[in-house]
């Protein structure tokens, strides 16, 4: 059964520090991973993608992938009250209509 | 990527009657759309994946004849609770994949609320 894993926190991160959230999975064949940040009632949004070993940055975001670890990590720069919510990790097996396997969500607050 | 709404975004209903969910891709003709229950606290559980043109897979555990998915068309996908009950209270949200360059990405409607009195 594919797993994906985080700690569910909750994390708390000094204003400005940075954020580190992290994800395991345990499906070898996952290629395609997903970070999605969800407001206390509202619905997740996609925030990064990232589907080769190694670092991918966007602005203040940045995902890490090691297949190898099977290891998926996202790093908030700079972090900003706006930034407390939750963060799915979501794995896909393949890059076609595969649906989407979820994290249980890292809870994360910054604390001005 | 696809913008994606639904509606209602929130329904009280009583037990034991029925409520649809229409979850439209705004921008984007999706073959697929996924429907998802997230419970307070807990993380998105996939109930189901809705096919243009075909009937929807279920997932394990999930009753078909209770949760009823059509995709009319390639912007439609209706998702009704049939005789619904307290314990089917819940968030109920859709998404749609899209095309990203090489690689599919999933983009999440605003999500439906439900509380069944």
């Amino acid at each position: 059964q594919k797993e994906v894993e985080q700690n569910s926190g909750p994390l708390s991160v000094p204003e400005g520090a940075i954020a580190s959230l992290n994800c395991t999975y345990s499906d070898r064949v996952s290629q395609s991973f997903f970070w999605y940040r969800q407001y206390s009632g509202k619905s997740p949004e996609l925030i990064m993608s990232i589907y080769s070993n190694g670092d991918k940055e966007d602005g203040r975001f940045t995902a890490q992938l090691n297949k190898a670890s099977q290891y998926v990590s996202l790093l908030i720069r700079d972090s900003q009250p706006s930034d407390s919510a939750t963060y799915l990790c979501a794995a896909s097996t393949y890059f076609g209509n595969e649906k989407l396997t979820f994290g249980t969500g890292t809870r994360l607050t910054i604390i001005p | 990527g696809a913008v994606v709404s639904q509606h209602p975004s929130r329904v009280i209903c009583k037990s034991g009657t029925s409520v649809k969910i229409e979850c439209r891709s705004l921008d984007f003709q999706a073959t697929t759309m996924f429907w998802y229950r997230q419970f307070p606290k807990k993380s998105l559980m996939l109930m189901a994946t809705s096919n243009e043109g075909s009937k929807a897979t279920y997932e394990q555990g999930v009753e078909k004849d209770k949760f009823l998915i059509n995709h009319a068309s390639l912007t439609l996908s209706t998702l009704t609770v049939t005789s619904a009950h307290p314990e089917d209270s819940s968030f109920y949200i859709c998404s749609v994949p899209d095309f990203v360059g090489r690689y599919n990405e999933q983009f999440f409607g605003p999500g439906t609320r439900l509380t069944v009195l």
